[in-house]
């Protein structure tokens, strides 16, 4: 069974960069049939879509957080991984790890809370 | 960007009824890369339906997704206790993809 964790720092400081992992297990992350993303849902409201990844390290991001973000996939550790620059309060939220295949978003990561805060 | 808008923002009904959720998009979904999602309170979402239509699997065939274009529709066709849930739809068929705001159903 595919499961997927986020793990990193709950706390983050304003201007400071925000950097999760999210760990594959049960499954390879170089398969050829999916994607891999993140996905962020502030406290009480809708999900945003942040990006993805193929396995060879080709990216994708929403243009509206482009200029910030950068993901990246270390294949050998059957990991992938998500920097957010410059934070502010209102990058405040659970952020997801999910697999993207054919069936679009169909494993996801049990998420967890980043709180930007001094 | 495609905005997706769903109706209506809460929904009230009892168990054994029939739910009926809306997803209208900004423009048309390309191929009907419309999914449908349900998350309960401290959990993360689930995929419910994809292209509009395909159930993932493991759910239920009282869940089902019809629509194209512009108009989406997910249908409950008898309320069971755990349906109660917040509702998403996404499209993934244009860059970005976009989710929708949601749908609260909620126990009459």
């Amino acid at each position: 069974q595919l499961q997927l964790q986020e793990s990193g720092p709950g706390l983050v400081k304003p201007s400071e960069t925000l950097s999760l992992t999210c760990t594959v297990s049960g499954g390879s992350i170089s398969s050829s049939s999916y994607y891999w993303g993140w996905i962020r849902q502030p406290p009480g409201k809708g999900l945003e879509w942040i990006g993805s990844i193929y396995y060879s390290g080709s990216t994708y991001y929403n243009p509206s957080l482009k200029s910030r973000v950068t993901i990246s996939v270390d294949t050998s550790k059957n990991q992938f991984s998500l920097k957010l620059s410059s934070v502010t309060a209102a990058d405040t939220a659970v952020y997801y790890c999910a697999r993207r295949g054919a069936a679009d978003l169909d494993y996801w990561g049990q998420g967890t809370l980043v709180t930007v805060s001094s | 960007e495609i905005v997706l808008t769903q109706s209506p923002g809460t929904l009230s009904l009892s168990p054994g009824e029939r739910a009926t959720l809306s997803c209208r998009a900004s423009q048309s979904v390309s191929s009907s890369y419309l999914a449908w999602y349900q998350q309960k309170p401290g959990q993360a979402p689930r995929l419910l339906i994809y292209g509009a239509s395909s159930r993932a699997t493991g759910i239920p065939d009282r869940f089902s997704g019809s629509g194209s274009g512009t108009d989406f529709t997910l249908t409950i066709s008898r309320l069971e206790p755990e349906d109660f849930a917040v509702y998403y739809c996404q499209q993934y068929g244009s860059s970005p993809v976009t989710f929708g705001q949601g749908t609260k159903l909620e126990i009459k």
